[in-house]
């Protein structure tokens, strides 16, 4: 199976700042890669397809990019609503696979 | 609009069975690859089994593989997880996903879930 890794597992951010996580695969998964956010007792979000294109509604501060093996998702200006754990997660191989999750928290 | 709904969950024993079912409804059901994901609690997400279209194609994760089934009625737009032989690991949020229009291509639409407890 392909392991994803995410870095870092938490992320401490004031509103404003921009942030930056990342994800890498065990092997190259070209860019079969999505991006959630989830926030307590909620389902997860899809915000990301295809490492970098921005699913509809989503706002525009959230980007992705990468291929191959290394991933990033950022967050160009962070808003209050964006406290959250955001997880990237494979669909180069059909077994599917998640990274461990990046929780973002209030600094 | 788009929705799926989960039922099923409950508390059951160690060795016990389980059957999850997910109702969908606003879209094309019989178009779209269905997913299985789950949650422990506290932790992270993990992927437990997907579905083709026409359910020619499913897919475990090697945690479940043996123990778990997935499979689909497009007719009466529904998922379902038969879960056998349950372990303490598999108490979890079980959630019904969503995946691509034709292929595997990320998921854009969840249930709220249902929690499994494996308990004695």
């Amino acid at each position: 199976d392909i392991q994803m890794t995410q870095s870092p597992s938490t992320l401490s951010a004031s509103v404003g700042d921009r942030v930056t996580i990342t994800c890498r695969a065990s092997q190259s998964i070209r860019s079969w890669l999505a991006w959630y956010q989830q926030k307590p007792g909620k389902a997860p979000k899809f915000l990301i397809y295809k490492a970098s294109s921005l699913e509809s509604g989503v706002p525009s501060r959230f980007s992705g990019s990468g291929s191959g093996t290394e991933f990033t998702l950022t967050i160009s200006s962070l808003q209050p609503d964006d406290f959250a754990t955001y997880y990237c997660q494979q669909y180069h191989d059909y077994a599917l696979t998640f990274g461990g999750g990046t929780k973002v928290e209030i600094k | 609009e788009v929705q799926l709904v989960e039922s099923g969950g409950g508390l059951v024993q160690p060795g016990g069975s389980l059957r999850l079912s997910c109702a969908a409804s606003g879209f094309t059901f019989g178009s779209y690859w269905m997913s299985w994901v789950r949650q422990a609690p506290g932790k992270g997400l993990e992927w437990v089994a997907n579905i083709k279209l026409d359910g020619s194609e499913k897919h475990y994760a090697d945690s479940v593989k043996g123990r778990f089934t997935i499979s689909r009625d497009n007719a009466k737009k529904s998922l379902w997880l038969q879960m056998d032989s349950l372990r303490g690991e598999d108490t979890a949020m079980y959630y019904c996903a969503r995946d691509g229009f034709a292929v595997v291509a990320g998921m854009d639409y969840w249930g709220q879930g249902t929690l499994v407890t494996v308990s004695s």
